[in-house]
């Protein structure tokens, strides 16, 4: 079956230091592949996004993402964390031919000063 | 990006009532719309897409009577519970987009059913 894991459910981390929140697909071909952040009591934004070409993925806020074919992966990085990443983030995929996302179950960030 | 803004941000309501949610696309038109709902802590479920000028299709387990929704014109989609109860207390979420693969979501609106 379909689906997008974020494996961790909470993570926290220290002002200043880097952060990486996994997340790994199953859908057989490469589909397209969002990270979205939310705020206590708000709407996504999104963060970035892979549709095709360079896997390294650069988005807004410093985030950065790779997308990795082989693990089926599509990590999410910033090299130093701020105590206003603080928040939940989404992992979203919407397979090739589709427009309907499918969620991870999301991470929230915890940042400690 | 494009914007989508709800309305309202908040609603409280009695056990029994009917309330309107309103998804607008700002600056772009929106053929499709989705609806999500979010309970604490957890992840965005879809409840159904609208399609602008015809009905909208439900995911499995969204009752179409309590949940209708109406996509009138290209830039709004309204989200109408009906005879609400506590247990459809949630933050509805609603999403549109300029591309078949990229949705921007509205702000939510957070429904309290007392």
């Amino acid at each position: 079956a379909q689906s997008v894991t974020q494996p961790d459910i909470h993570i926290t981390v220290s002002e200043g230091a880097s952060l990486e929140l996994r997340c790994n697909y199953s859908y057989g071909a490469t589909p397209y592949l969002f990270w979205y952040v939310q705020s206590p009591g708000q709407g996504l934004q999104l963060l970035l996004k892979y549709f095709s070409g360079d896997t390294l993925v650069q988005g807004i806020k410093g985030f950065e993402a790779e997308f990795k074919r082989s693990q089926s992966s599509f990590n999410l990085r910033k090299p130093s964390v701020h105590w206003s990443d603080a928040a939940e983030y989404f992992c979203a995929v919407v397979p090739g031919g589709s427009y309907i996302p499918t969620f991870g179950r999301g991470t929230s960030l915890i940042v400690h000063p | 990006g494009a914007v989508v803004s709800q309305h309202p941000s908040r609603v409280i309501c009695k056990s029994g009532t009917s309330v309107k949610i309103e998804c607008r696309s700002l600056d772009f038109q929106a053929t499709t719309m989705f609806w999500y709902r979010q309970f604490p802590k957890q992840s965005l479920m879809l409840m159904a897409t609208s399609n602008e000028g015809s009905k909208a299709t439900y995911e499995q387990g969204v009752e179409k009577d309590k949940f209708l929704i109406n996509h009138a014109s290209l830039t709004l989609s309204t989200l109408t519970v009906t005879s609400a109860h506590p247990e459809d207390s949630s933050f509805y979420i609603c999403s549109g987009g300029l591309e078949a693969n990229e949705q921007f979501f509205g702000p939510g609106t957070r429904l309290t059913v007392l």
